[in-house]
C-alpha cells in the first residue's frame, strides 16, 4: 500500500529561520501531491499542490515545495518563517486517477517570535 | 467554503454505545471523505464514497461503517463505541472536476470514555 512519510516529527525554529520540511512517498505511479496546513484550532487548508510540470511550485504565504521524482520527494519550503508560520503541516499523495488521498502524520512547526 | 457541515461538533459518550457523525456538504460533490486525525498519525482515511450509495474502504475502516442515501449527506457510524475511536473526525470533499483538492469540514471531536 502507499505510504506518505514526514521525517520531522515537530521543529522549532526562530523568526527568519529558514525552512525545510521533508516528505517522501511510496507509490511507484503517476501521483499528485499537495502541502495542507493546520493553524491551532483550525481544520486544514490546502497550501500547494503539484499535478504536472515545473517541479517547483509555490504555494500561498511564500511557501514553496520541490517535486523530485527519481527520490519520490516533496519537500516543502519556505526562507524566511513567521510566528504567524506556527502550525501542523501535512503532506498528501493521490494517485493519478484515483481519488484515494493519503496524509503524512504531519510536522508540528514551532516558529519563536 | 465548500458548504461543509459536521454535526455533532463535540460528542463525550460511552463505551459500547452507537454514535453517528454527519457530514451536510451544499454544492453537489460527488466524491467524500472521512478522516480521523490522531496525534503521531496524522490523517488517516476511513471510508470515501464516490457517489449516492457508493462506498469504499480507507486503511482503518474497521469498526466504522458509512453510509450515503442521497449526494449532500455521508454518514459515519461507529456501532459501538470503542475507547480506541476517541479521536477528531473529519470531512472533507473533492472540489474541481481533476482539481483533486480536499476541503475539509471543522471537524467533531469524539471522546469515548
Amino acid at each position: 500500500a502507499q505510504s506518505v512519510s514526514q521525517h520531522n516529527h515537530h521543529v522549532i525554529l526562530s523568526e527568519a529561520a529558514s525552512l525545510e520540511l521533508g516528505c517522501n512517498y511510496s507509490y511507484g505511479g503517476t501521483v499528485n501531491l499537495f502541502w495542507y496546513v493546520q493553524y491551532p484550532g483550525q481544520h486544514l487548508q490546502l497550501l500547494l499542490k503539484y499535478f504536472s510540470g515545473d517541479p517547483l511550485v509555490k504555494g500561498i504565504k511564500g511557501f514553496e515545495a520541490e517535486f523530485i521524482k527519481s527520490k519520490f520527494s516533496f519537500n516543502l519550503r519556505k526562507p524566511s518563517v513567521q510566528w504567524s508560520d506556527t502550525a501542523e503541516y501535512f503532506c498528501a499523495v493521490n494517485p493519478y486517477n484515483n481519488n484515494d488521498m493519503r496524509f503524512g502524520a504531519g510536522t508540528r512547526l514551532t516558529v519563536k517570535p | 467554503d465548500a458548504g461543509i457541515t459536521q454535526s455533532p461538533r463535540h460528542k463525550v459518550t460511552e463505551t459500547g454505545t452507537p454514535v453517528t457523525l454527519r457530514c451536510h456538504q451544499t454544492e453537489n460533490h460527488r466524491y467524500m471523505y472521512w478522516y480521523r486525525q490522531d496525534p503521531g498519525h496524522g490523517l488517516r482515511l476511513i471510508h470515501y464514497s464516490y457517489g449516492v450509495k457508493d462506498t469504499d474502504k480507507g486503511e482503518v475502516s474497521d469498526g466504522y461503517s458509512v453510509s450515503r442515501s442521497k449526494t449532500e449527506d455521508f454518514l459515519l457510524t461507529l456501532e459501538s463505541a470503542t475507547s480506541s475511536q476517541t479521536s477528531v473526525y473529519f470531512c472533507a470533499i473533492l472540489q474541481g472536476s481533476g482539481a483533486n483538492v480536499l476541503t475539509f469540514g471543522a471537524g467533531s471531536r469524539l471522546t469515548v470514555l
